[in-house]
């Protein structure tokens, strides 16, 4: 059974840093790329960035580039999300989403979630 | 905002069926596949539709997705109570990002 378990998230002051993290289990690492994926409150989905099978290309959505670092560790089948100078409009749940292919391309589809992780960014 | 155009609500009685639109350009949906994922309150979405019209296992062939160029379909036939909950479409939009539409929130009434 795939699980997807993201945590890091939290209360962060405009400028600062998180680093989020989803554990993986149930499926081997490196058949899958990983994605982001965020919910403002109330609001629908946006995708934040996704990263290659190996873990050799990373992709981002125009309002988290320069801000945002997907990582991967597969010894501990773990995918990282690195965000930096945090706004207002970042506040959201990130959900970490495993994509059917190990590459990241257009007709990959995203076929398990995480619970999720809220990330809230206010003074 | 999305340049995925969905309605932002559809309903109908038990038994009944409703259609959800997605309407893009011919520069996502008219050249790339469709996903649909269905979201219930305070949960995480969950994937309906892929390819267009694909059904992982587990979903009921009560839903079904088509794509005709630039907009797609997805529809739910025999409504449940069990249905009410938020849809989401997604695909593609310039090189590599992908896209969801604003979402759709069904009601049983």
């Amino acid at each position: 059974e795939v699980q997807l378990l993201e945590s890091g998230g939290g209360l962060v002051q405009p400028g600062g840093s998180l680093r989020l993290s989803c554990a993986a289990s149930g499926f081997t690492s490196r058949s899958h790329a990983m994605s982001w994926v965020r919910q403002a409150p109330g609001k629908g989905l946006e995708w934040v960035s996704a990263i290659s099978g190996s873990g050799g290309s990373t992709y981002y959505g125009e309002s988290v580039k320069g801000r945002v670092t997907i990582s991967r560790d597969h010894s501990t089948n773990t995918v990282f999300l690195q965000m930096n100078n945090l706004r207002a409009e970042d506040t959201a749940v990130y959900y970490c989403a495993k994509v059917d292919s190990s590459v990241w391309y257009r007709r990959t589809y995203f076929e398990d979630w995480g619970q999720g992780t809220l990330v809230t960014v206010s003074s | 905002q999305s340049v995925l155009t969905q309605p932002p609500s559809v309903s109908a009685a038990p038994g009944q069926k409703v259609t959800i639109s997605c309407s893009g350009y011919s520069s996502n949906i008219g050249t790339d596949y469709v996903s649909w994922y269905q979201q219930f309150p305070g949960t995480a979405p969950k994937l309906l539709i892929y390819d267009n019209n694909k059904r992982p296992s587990g979903i009921p062939d009560r839903f079904s997705g088509s794509n005709s160029g630039t907009s797609a379909t997805l529809d739910i036939t025999g409504l449940q109570p069990g249905d009410e909950a938020d849809y989401f479409c997604a695909t593609w939009d310039r090189s590599l990002s992908a896209s969801f539409g604003g979402g759709t929130k069904v009601t049983v009434l």
